[in-house]
């Protein structure tokens, strides 16, 4: 019940173009989804976040989509550019896991120039 | 303002070997926690500390014991390492339990355990 799926693991995609990223969970009881990206030989940071009132927050070309019903929740990443090419990992927390975030397995995003 | 400070940056150790991975922060923030990484499989918590003076389990504890020194160190230590130790170790900080979510984290410790 703690798991975040993630997926896909790897995604190209061309200058201009939309990045999507999907997670899925289980625990109903998470009330907090974080996206964090990673650049190589650098740790993750807190990209945007959202919470399970809202269906979806903008954050710039960073959007999240959030499905209460589905269990499922999504990153576009829209006009993407080359230095947008990163890991990004989802993930889900909250009062019932004593809001230790469960991290999704990562998605490795390319944007060919 | 350096943020969360890890060190060493790369490891080499061998089975059986001890090592300790330091880690301070210089935010004031509470909270503290060693993740690891492997390819495919995420960042899966090892141990956290809540607040100064407390610690507990994660995802992935066995292997490795933690202390929080002060409200700035939070170290984790490999008593007999194993190849399966072999990981990116990441220590990361929050302002407080209820914030967990907004982490900040390292630069990561590379360990490799031959």
């Amino acid at each position: 019940q703690q798991q975040v799926k993630q997926s896909p693991q790897s995604l190209i995609v061309q200058k201009g173009g939309i990045s999507i990223i999907n997670c899925a969970y289980e625990n109903t009881a998470f009330d907090y989804f974080p996206w964090y990206q990673q650049f190589p030989g650098k740790g993750p940071a807190l990209l945007i976040a959202i919470r399970p009132d809202v269906s979806e927050k903008k954050e710039g070309r960073f959007t999240i989509s959030f499905n209460k019903s589905a269990k499922q929740f999504s990153l576009h990443i829209m006009d993407s550019q080359p230095g947008d090419s990163a890991t990004y990992f989802c993930a889900a927390g909250g009062m019932d896991s004593s809001y230790k975030l469960i991290f999704g397995s990562g998605t490795r995003l390319l944007v060919r120039p | 303002n350096a943020g969360v400070t890890q060190t060493p940056k790369f490891q080499v150790l061998k089975t059986g070997q001890s090592m300790t991975l330091q880690c301070a922060q210089d935010m004031n923030h509470n909270s503290m926690y060693w993740y690891r990484q492997d390819p495919g499989m995420g960042l899966r918590l090892i141990y956290y500390s809540a607040s100064e003076g407390t610690t507990d389990k994660g995802e992935v504890p066995n292997g490795y014991n933690v202390s929080r020194l002060n409200k700035r160190e939070f170290s984790l230590r490999l008593e007999s390492a194993a190849p399966s130790q072999t990981s990116v170790y990441f220590c990361a900080s929050s302002l407080d339990r209820s914030t967990t979510g907004e982490l900040f984290f390292g630069e990561g410790s590379r360990l490799t355990v031959l």
